[in-house]
């Protein structure tokens, strides 16, 4: 079955570099959700969106910022990147019957 | 905010031996309550959910679930464990934000060792 895509899968950054990340959740799922997770660390809930507007935010940096595009595809723009915004993150699509489904992550490492 | 907590860093478990990883919530109102798994470096794969209803929860990969208001309680379980089955496990509650949002609050979760 289809499922959430993320891209890319592997990113590598300077310290004060910026990225972003991209999210494609099967068509017509409406609801994204941000994660970030640190080595070792559980998720934590970082930003959602819900028909293209911000539904919820969590602990997301202000360095952060994300959107929800038209086709409801789903950009994380990370800016002055530090070294602990090395993580796994992940976008996951909020299905109708409730529970939240994950991609496999993107894993950015920040040198 | 609604939250769970789960006890044990690491739970190790023979091949074939009944396996439980434990999980507690603390909600307000009604809980909704998530089990999911993580191989390395893999994303979170759902396992089962409590809404409502009956208090054992079946799901994917034989696993199962007992949810206990009385303890607050939401236990996995499985009858026979495989060495495949060790992994990382989170305890996820749903977390209500206002105006009928809201986004799953983990656990810090429970490293699964199953041994040959």
């Amino acid at each position: 079955a289809a499922g959430v895509i993320q891209s890319p899968r592997h990113l590598i950054k300077e310290k004060r570099e910026t990225a972003t990340l991209k999210c494609y959740p099967i068509p017509r799922h409406d609801t994204v959700y941000w994660y970030q997770q640190g080595p070792g660390q559980d998720p934590q809930f970082l930003i959602s969106f819900y028909e293209k507007m911000q539904s919820d935010k969590g602990s997301i940096p202000d360095r952060f910022s994300a959107q929800q595009f038209s086709d409801y595809h789903s950009e994380l723009n990370m800016s002055s990147l530090e070294l602990g915004d090395s993580a796994l993150y992940f976008c996951a699509e909020r299905r109708s019957t409730g529970e939240l489904f994950f991609g496999e992550g993107s894993r950015l490492t920040v040198l | 905010a609604q939250s769970v907590a789960q006890p044990e860093d690491q739970v190790n478990v023979a091949e074939g031996n009944p396996l439980t990883v434990k999980c507690t919530y603390s909600v307000s109102g009604n809980p909704y309550l998530f089990w999911y798994v993580q191989y390395p470096n893999r994303g979170l794969q759902f396992l089962l959910k409590y809404i409502t209803g009956d208090n054992l929860v079946k799901g994917s990969y034989g696993f199962e679930a007992e949810f206990n208001k009385s303890q607050t309680s939401f236990h996995l379980k499985k009858p026979s464990a495989l060495v495949s089955d060790s992994a990382l496990y989170f305890c996820a509650v749903r977390d209500y934000s206002g105006a009928g949002s809201y986004q799953l609050t983990f656990g810090k979760g429970t490293k699964l060792s199953v041994i040959p």
